[in-house]
């Protein structure tokens, strides 16, 4: 098992630009979470997907947008790119209805890592 | 409402020393906690987490921390450092395997030989 595999490693994009980050889930997984982590920050949730929708959204502007496909993988796009977008950008998948007893837990992919120039 | 708070961002602690990371959480139902560790630039592996089976919960890597509600805190330890400890360490909370993680800040831990 692969675990959660996250495309491309590293990006560099100037302001204004738009980038597309893609996530592939854990084997099993039906939910993926995105997470936006600042330097020196704890992650921040961005928005979740779960049979194709999104379902909970953080306190992220529209510019943020994703999308799940029926194999469960899933994009996450950012429109109009700031400086302050540059981030560590973290996929978790996870089982909507999964327990915590049975490891049902969130697996975190490396992360893509966006500068914006 | 979940948050967690962890006090301070930085930690040193020599080799062989005992660590001690603090948690402390809110949260308006029982909650789920989990500590996680970053390396430099990798992404998030769990520790450990509580989910209310036992209040003092064993994770990889010889860590373990307690689930204390009256004190609202869930503070990682270690008994004796070792180098390869040294890493970012994240408390988080969430509800249920649907919800998302609420992660602290971090605390960065350096292990001096």
């Amino acid at each position: 098992d692969a675990g959660v595999t996250q495309s491309p490693t590293h990006l560099i994009k100037t302001r204004g630009q738009q980038v597309t980050l893609r996530c592939s889930p854990k084997s099993g997984h039906d939910t993926v979470s995105w997470y936006q982590q600042a330097l020196g920050q704890g992650p921040q949730f961005i928005f979740q997907y779960y049979e194709e929708e999104e379902r909970q959204r953080g306190n992220f502007p529209d510019r943020f947008s994703g999308h799940q496909f029926p194999n469960y993988s899933s994009e996450l796009n950012v429109n109009a790119l700031l400086l302050g977008d540059s981030a560590l950008y973290l996929c978790a998948s996870s089982l909507l209805a999964g327990l915590w007893e049975a490891g049902d837990e969130q697996f975190f992919g490396p992360g893509t890592r966006l500068t914006v120039l | 409402a979940q948050s967690v708070t962890q006090l301070g961002s930085h930690v040193s602690v020599s080799e062989g020393a005992l660590v001690l990371l603090r948690c402390n959480y809110s949260s308006s139902v029982p909650p789920y906690l989990f500590w996680y560790v970053q390396y430099p630039n990798q992404g998030l592996q769990l520790l450990l987490k509580y989910t209310s089976a036992a209040t003092l919960v064993k994770g990889i890597n010889g860590f373990e921390a307690e689930f204390k509600k009256s004190e609202t805190s869930f503070h990682l330890t270690k008994p004796s450092a070792h180098m390869s400890d040294a890493a970012e360490y994240f408390c988080a909370v969430s509800l249920n395997t649907g919800n998302q993680f609420y992660f602290g800040t971090g605390t960065s831990l350096t292990v001096i030989p």
